[in-house]
């Protein structure tokens, strides 16, 4: 089992607010990824990051912000929340010598 | 580009009875493959991969797959579902070299009646 963590699990929040939603793997792994995923939908990759200092967007234009400073800890951050960023995002870790990704549970973030 | 096709999008079947889910990649060269399960308000579980070598590969709870390159398909199976089955199943496909992206398809839900 993968030890990686997110939090909040869950959050509602009013329109204009800022929000980070925290990731943290304990693995050692360079390589985190966040997805958003609406609910019975695919998951769209929004950024990606191969390590320290080292931030991409991903295939799905985002507002969000990302920053790694640390290889364990990858948060992504909303300036001004609006309630089309209600969504799931989940984070993944993967390690430099394999393939699959390893995913935390996710946040659930309402934007009202 | 690669792509995945999941086109179940619902299958419901009976507990003990066998499973198939359906999966079908579009990519250049040898992918990668991977089927994840995701229950309700989780993350994403890994079940199984395919990399190279035996075209059939065991995952965890009871889980294979099979790997056609002719079909380009990569099948799930279980011979026996359990009720603790129903979730959402998702296949997946990285390129074999350099990009480090996976790319999704967008799930099969599988609902176990007793």
């Amino acid at each position: 089992e993968a030890d990686i963590y997110q939090t909040p699990r869950y959050l509602v929040i009013g329109t204009g607010k800022k929000i980070t939603l925290e990731c943290s793997q304990t693995m050692g792994h360079d390589k985190m990824y966040w997805y958003q995923q609406d609910p019975g939908m695919e998951l769209h990759l929004i950024h990606y990051s191969y390590g320290v200092n080292s931030t991409e967007k991903g295939d799905l234009s985002s507002e969000s912000t990302v920053s790694r400073i640390r290889t364990e800890h990858f948060p992504l951050t909303l300036e001004s929340a609006r309630p089309s960023h209600t969504s799931q995002y989940l984070c993944a870790s993967k390690g430099t010598n394999s393939y699959e990704q390893y995913f935390g549970p996710g946040t659930r973030l309402t934007v009202t | 580009a690669q792509s995945v096709t999941q086109p179940d999008i619902h299958i419901t079947v009976s507990e003990g009875a066998s499973l198939e889910l359906r999966c079908n990649y579009s990519y250049g060269a040898t992918p990668y493959l991977f089927w994840y399960v995701q229950s309700p308000g989780q993350g994403l579980q890994l079940l199984l991969k395919y990399f190279s070598g035996d075209t059939l590969v065991q995952g965890i709870k009871g889980f294979e797959a099979e790997f056609k390159r002719s079909q380009s398909s990569f099948n799930l199976r279980k011979p026996s579902v359990h009720w603790s089955d129903a979730a959402e199943y998702f296949c997946a496909v990285g390129a074999s070299a350099g990009n480090e992206k996976l790319t999704f398809g967008t799930g099969t839900r599988l609902t176990i009646i007793p």
